[in-house]
């Protein structure tokens, strides 16, 4: 069965520093979601992301955050100063149709931890 | 607003009890609903879902049936195994684009 990849697994990086979070959705789907889990507490929706740009966001995807499509297979968050309220799990998920009685896939998800 | 809130956890059950995991939510207009189960290490995998009221969504012996007047979709197995052991996400999708999670709840099943 196609499945939702993320690359890293986990990544360790300082406060400051910008990070780049790669997910590779599923082959035929055309909507694509970040969201993130702070440890041991809720999953929150972070962006959706269609048609090459974005759909919708919340309130916490500020302008440090952004999420680009490069080359019709990649999908990436990057976080341009990171904090450390930023450390989480972070989701990516692929949506075959728009929906929304459509499922999400999700990744196993990238652990980020900010020092 | 669209939101969903379920029981919090942890539960703790031995193997082959009865399972209810509440969950009740509020929307405006017809959202669908579903359960994601996460175990660990991974991500959150779709359980079932229903589409509309009354509707019952069902896989691998767990139940929840759509009910409008109640608000709710609770979550029910019959007879868990220590394999079920994980965490369980109500979620709402509606008109917008986006799904949204309840908090979870943590079960643990005990030999």
């Amino acid at each position: 069965e196609p499945e939702v990849t993320q690359t890293p697994s986990h990544q360790v990086t300082q406060m400051g520093q910008e990070v780049i979070l790669r997910c590779v959705p599923i082959s035929n789907h055309l909507y694509f979601y970040w969201y993130r889990q702070i440890l041991g507490q809720k999953v929150e929706f972070l962006v959706s992301f269609y048609n090459n740009e974005i759909s919708e966001k919340s309130e916490i995807f500020d302008d440090q955050f952004s999420v680009e499509r490069p080359d019709g297979s990649n999908f990436t968050l990057k976080i341009r100063s990171t904090k450390l309220e930023d450390s989480a799990m972070y989701f990516c998920a692929s949506r075959e149709l728009g929906s929304y009685n459509s499922p999400l896939h999700f990744g196993n998800g990238t652990r980020l931890t900010v020092t | 607003g669209n939101s969903v809130t379920q029981m919090e956890g942890p539960v703790t059950l031995s193997e082959e009890a009865f399972l209810t995991i509440n969950c009740t939510y509020t929307a405006t207009g017809y959202p669908s609903l579903f359960w994601y189960v996460q175990y660990p290490g991974e991500g959150l995998q779709l359980l079932l879902k229903a589409t509309k009221a009354d509707d019952k969504g069902s896989n691998k012996g767990f139940e929840a049936t759509y009910r409008k007047e109640t608000t709710s979709f609770h979550l029910e197995k019959g007879s868990v195994q220590v394999s079920d052991s994980a965490v369980y996400f109500c979620a709402l999708g509606n008109r917008d684009d986006k799904i949204i999670f309840g908090k979870g709840t943590r079960l643990h099943i005990l030999p």
